[in-house]
Formats: structure tokens, C-alpha cells, sequence
């Protein structure tokens, strides 16, 4: 089963800055199979991007993913206040796997 | 409009059976898709629970496969779950899922809390 890990745990940034965010599996996947959300307090889950770098319906393009093999990376370009939430990154083999998620706060 | 609604007990005894009904309004299940549920515990991270296509076709995660069934039910437009023999750390949100590809989620329910507590 594959594991997937996130870094930072916290991203403390000020709305401007860029972040970039690490999702890494536990083997070789298939970047096809990879997609990032967004979960913000009290509303559902945002898919993101899909196919690790494929912006999904409505996301707007300050949000780009890339990366291969083990590692992949959401990358925000230019922080909005809407910005601030929950990432997760969620591959799709035999079964789904999210990973723990990386929190990108106000500085 | 494509739209998912959950809805079901929201407290659930210890040892029972948790069954919640998704309601898909704007689209047939019938038509295609795949369908699913996520929860999320209290401070926790997303969880996967299952998915299912009209087809009949299932796949559930390993660690709840033993207690989880996920079905459709085209004539009422519904997506169901039962977890049987629930226990506190079944307490979650849980969400209803959909995407035209099995290897994602693009619609999602509101969310549904379910307690389980006696």
C-alpha cells in the first residue's frame, strides 16, 4: 500500500507570498493518479488539480502542481486571503491514499 | 445542478449499524460515474471509505472493507453506506463523493456528522 507524506505540516505565509508544498509516496506512482484538494473549516473537500498538474473546474491558475516518481509539488503562486486552508494530496492504485495534509496559515 | 446530499442519524450506539443515504439531484446515477464516501474524525485527516459504479463494481478501503457496504440504487437516485459495528472512532464527518473518473473527486456532499456515543 502506498503512503504518502506531506511537508511542511504548517505553512505560515503572508497573503502575496508563494508557497510550495511537498507530497511524497512511499514508491513510484503513476502521476496520472495523483490529484491535490483544498478543505477549508466547515465546507467539503476542493479538488484541485488532478493528474498532479491539471488545474480541475473553477481552480484558478495561481495554483500549478508538478513532479514525478516519488514527488510531487502544489505551488501557489500568489497567496489570496481565500487561500489560507488544508491541502491534501490523494493518489488513486488499487485503493485511494490521502496524505496527512499541510496547513498553509496566516503569518 | 449537480448535487450531493447527505442525510441519516447523526448519533449512532456503539456495536450498531451506521447507514446514511446520498441524494444525487442534477444528474442520473444511472448515466455513469463513480460514486463514493470520505469521512474526516475530529482533527484528523480525509479518509477513504469506498466507491462503487452503477455497474455494481465495489472497491472499499482494506482497513473497513470488513464492515463497510456501498451501494446505488438508480430508481431512487441514491448512493447508501452501512458501517456495521461502529465504534468511537467511527465518529467523522462523512461526505459523498462523485467524479466521471475513478481516480478522483470533483463533487462533494456538504457533509453529515455522525456521533457514536451511547
Amino acid at each position: 500500500e502506498i503512503v504518502l507524506t506531506q511537508s511542511p505540516g504548517t505553512l505560515s505565509l503572508s497573503p502575496g507570498e508563494s508557497a510550495t508544498l511537498s507530497c511524497r509516496a512511499s514508491q513510484d506512482v503513476d502521476s496520472r493518479y495523483l490529484a491535490w484538494y483544498q478543505h477549508k473549516p466547515g465546507q467539503a473537500p476542493s479538488l484541485l488539480l488532478y493528474s498532479a498538474s491539471l488545474r480541475a473546474a473553477g481552480t484558478p491558475d495561481r495554483f500549478s502542481g508538478g513532479g514525478s516518481g516519488t514527488g510531487f509539488t502544489l505551488t501557489i503562486s500568489r497567496l489570496e486571503p481565500e487561500d489560507f486552508a488544508l491541502y491534501y494530496c490523494q493518489h488513486f492504485g488499487s485503493s485511494f491514499t490521502f496524505g496527512p495534509g499541510t496547513r498553509v496559515d496566516v503569518k | 445542478q449537480f448535487q450531493l446530499q447527505e442525510s441519516g442519524p447523526g448519533l449512532v450506539k456503539p456495536s450498531e449499524t451506521l447507514a446514511l443515504i446520498c441524494r444525487v439531484s442534477g444528474y442520473s446515477i444511472s448515466a455513469g460515474f463513480y460514486w463514493g464516501w470520505v469521512r474526516q474524525a475530529p482533527g484528523k485527516g480525509l479518509e477513504w471509505i469506498g466507491s462503487t459504479h452503477r455497474d455494481g463494481s465495489t472497491l472499499y478501503n482494506p482497513s473497513l472493507k470488513s464492515r463497510v457496504t456501498i451501494s446505488v440504487d438508480t430508481s431512487k437516485n441514491e448512493l447508501s453506506l452501512n458501517l456495521a459495528l461502529v465504534t468511537a472512532a467511527d465518529t467523522a464527518v462523512y461526505y459523498c463523493t462523485s467524479d466521471s473518473s475513478v481516480r478522483w473527486f470533483f463533487y462533494w456532499g456538504q457533509g453529515l456528522l455522525v456521533t457514536v456515543s451511547s
